[in-house]
């Protein structure tokens, strides 16, 4: 079991550049989510999927679409990056929203747009 | 709306010291809580988690936390602090609002000197 991955570990873009981060796991979740993490203000959430097809807005969803294609990936993209950006990503996925759920997190891309 | 507060964003303590890390929560519903803790460099690994069962919750690494519904708080504590134990940890709530999602506290980063 992999668990949840991410690709890729780290990106430098120039501002107005457009990426995709991918996230994949193989532990069969129905729920994936996308977080950054800012110094000091801890992890956001970004937007969120709760199934094949689904995604729904976060807390700070403007700037990034994602798409949920496949059950065991949750793609994240920007369309035109802006220095505000800059973070690192995390991933995450858990099986349901239930009260004693627990999301299970990738190791992070860390994302400079300069 | 819940929410969690973490008081100290950084920790020091000497190796074989007690560890305590402040949470305080706020909510209009009984809560669940979760303690995570990240590595350098990784993802978010579940330390512990509270959802109503018993107020002292045990985790891993040796690490503990009590629920106290007087003082809105789930403290992290550990009797003898390890210098692997050095890492940030963040408390979490879920909010409960249609989709139940985790809403993380800043986070405390621990320092551990030999």
């Amino acid at each position: 079991n992999a668990g949840v991955t991410q690709t890729p570990k780290f990106r430098v873009l120039k501002t107005g550049q457009s990426m995709t981060l991918l996230c994949a796991q193989d532990m069969n979740h129905e729920y994936m989510y996308w977080y950054r993490q800012d110094p000091g203000m801890g992890l956001r959430l970004i937007h969120y999927s709760v199934g094949e097809g689904t995604t729904a807005k976060g807390e700070v969803p403007d700037g990034y679409n994602v798409s949920r294609l496949k059950k065991q990936n949750f793609l994240l993209g920007l369309e035109s990056a802006a220095p505000s950006q800059t973070s690192v990503y995390f991933c995450a996925s858990s099986l349901t929203s239930g009260l004693t759920y627990e999301q299970y997190f990738g190791p992070g891309t860390r994302l400079t747009v300069t | 709306a819940q929410s969690v507060t973490q008081l100290g964003s950084h920790v020091s303590v000497s190796e074989g010291a007690l560890v305590l890390l402040r949470c305080n929560y706020s909510s209009s519903v009984p809560p669940y809580l979760f303690w995570y803790v990240q590595y350098p460099n990784q993802g978010l690994q579940l330390l512990l988690k509270y959802t109503s069962a018993a107020t002292l919750v045990k985790g891993i690494n040796g690490f503990e936390a009590e629920f106290k519904k007087s003082e809105t708080s789930f403290h992290l504590t550990k009797p003898s602090a390890h210098m692997s134990d050095a890492a940030e940890y963040f408390c979490a709530i879920v909010m409960n609002t249609g989709f139940q999602k985790l809403v993380f506290g800043t986070g405390t980063r621990l320092l551990v000197s030999p």
